[in-house]
């Protein structure tokens, strides 16, 4: 069965302190592998799409990276503001995407 | 140019209440989608729809009904609504491949007594 795994669940940094977000995933056929982000009270938004094992992507102080099990999203140097949940989703051409339970990332000051 | 547009944005339902979540979309996009968020379980597809006047079960499609009857709208349908439906809804919309990006709306708060 098709499934995404996201931890940690929670994460708490402070502010400047780089880490890494895990998406490890068991999937047939996968042709896409999305990240979001998710700020409180709010409609996710798209980050990144990851489509084969070895890809990369960045956008400020984010970075994506997919293998043939997992993707990591790499936060370099984070600031409160990348305060939110990062959601991880598979497509692979059936329905729509799926989704794993995400992670709080909580950034202080 | 609005994206992804959700009304109402909260509603407070009685048990075996009816009530219609409006979805709309101004990108001219072929897909729309009906998703449920809940603690600690992520978003759950309800029902899809890959262009006007087609509708699809998702994973959780019980108790919900749908429409596509104009492009750019997307109904989703409770006709007996239950204490279990409590959730927040978001509806999203692509183009017209399965593999470009979905993009959400705001969310509508759904709380059934």
């Amino acid at each position: 069965e098709d499934q995404v795994t996201q931890s940690p669940e929670a994460l708490r940094l402070q502010e400047g302190e780089s880490s890494s977000l895990n998406c490890s995933y068991t999937v047939s056929g996968l042709r896409g592998l999305f990240w979001y982000r998710q700020d409180p009270g709010k409609g996710p938004e798209f980050l990144f799409t990851l489509y084969s094992a070895g890809e990369e992507k960045e956008k400020e102080r984010l970075k994506a990276t997919l293998t043939k099990k997992e993707s990591f999203l790499h936060i370099t140097a984070p600031k409160p503001e990348d305060s939110a949940t990062y959601l991880c989703a598979y497509y692979t051409g059936r329905r729509a995407l799926t989704f794993g339970s995400g992670t709080r990332l909580q950034v202080q000051p | 140019n609005a994206g992804v547009t959700q009304t109402p944005k909260f509603r407070v339902l009685k048990t075996g209440q009816s009530m219609t979540l409006l979805c709309a979309q101004d990108m001219n996009h072929e897909y729309m989608y009906w998703y449920r968020q809940d603690p600690g379980m992520g978003l759950r597809l309800i029902h899809y729809s890959v262009g006007e006047g087609t509708t699809a079960k998702g994973e959780v499609p019980d108790g919900y009904n749908v429409s596509r009857l104009k492009k750019q709208n997307f109904l989703l349908g409770l006709e007996s609504a239950a204490p279990s439906q409590t959730s927040v809804y978001f509806c999203a919309s692509s183009g017209d491949r399965g593999t470009e990006t979905q993009y959400f709306g705001p969310g509508t708060r759904l709380l059934v007594l």
